[in-house]
């Protein structure tokens, strides 16, 4: 057990629709990492916030968005669903965001879009 | 920009045999390198990392990565595999010297070990 959570592990919803995921990192862990894994596009990442600020953007569409509360969990909103966002969505976080770090990822959330 | 390849989607190999999956890197400066493993139905699981120091890593697992600067590369390898180490398996690279504190992974190399 990596000590992040992630809910739900599946969720099954229909285009045009607008979901959130939810995320919370291990005890102490300040950093949290969004990533999307797809078969084709293999773990792209998509959005890292510290401490409740942002601090660096990958390759998140506009229709997506996330924030990280004080308490530190974060939430990743994905609207205006497509059939194309169907992947597994991780999230990942790490005590600090530095560059040697390792990451502890959730099991993450099956997306299927219909 | 950093970049990672893993030059194989799928590797087999006989339980009881050696095994090496291959990770090549692209980055401007000195990079810090990592390996993680992914089970069916599971998050990605930290395996081991070069930052600096001795080119031999030794990881979780029985584990072991070789960092070649001059060849760019950074293959993980295990002396002798495991059936219970099929599994997705992720190269990924960070730059630290003015670039992404965030690191970028390979699409995988999916290792399956037979019996």
């Amino acid at each position: 057990d990596s000590g992040v959570t992630q809910t739900p592990k599946h969720l099954i919803t229909a285009t045009g629709q607008r979901v959130t995921l939810r995320c919370s990192p291990r005890s102490g862990d300040l950093s949290v990492y969004w990533y999307q894994q797809s078969l084709d596009q293999g773990l792209q990442f998509l959005i890292q916030y510290y401490n409740g600020e942002e601090r660096a953007k990958g390759n998140i569409l506009e229709r997506f968005s996330a924030q990280q509360f004080p308490d530190l969990h974060s939430e990743l909103n994905l609207s205006s669903l497509e059939l194309g966002d169907s992947a597994l969505y991780f999230c990942a976080s790490s005590v600090g965001g530095g560059d040697n770090e390792k990451l502890f990822f959730g099991s993450g959330t099956q997306l299927s879009v219909l | 920009a950093q970049s990672v390849a893993q030059p194989e989607d799928q590797v087999n190999v006989a339980e009881g045999n050696p095994l090496t999956v291959k990770c090549t890197y692209s980055v401007s400066g000195n990079p810090y390198l990592f390996w993680y493993v992914q089970y069916p139905n599971r998050g990605l699981q930290f395996l081991l990392k070069y930052i600096t120091g001795d080119n031999l890593v030794k990881g979780s697992y029985g584990f072991e990565a070789e960092f070649n600067k001059s060849q760019t590369s950074f293959h993980l390898k295990k002396p002798s595999a495991l059936v219970s180490d099929s599994a997705l398996y992720f190269c990924a690279v960070r730059e630290p010297s003015g670039g992404s504190y965030i690191p970028t992974f390979g699409r995988g190399t999916s290792l399956i070990v037979h019996p």
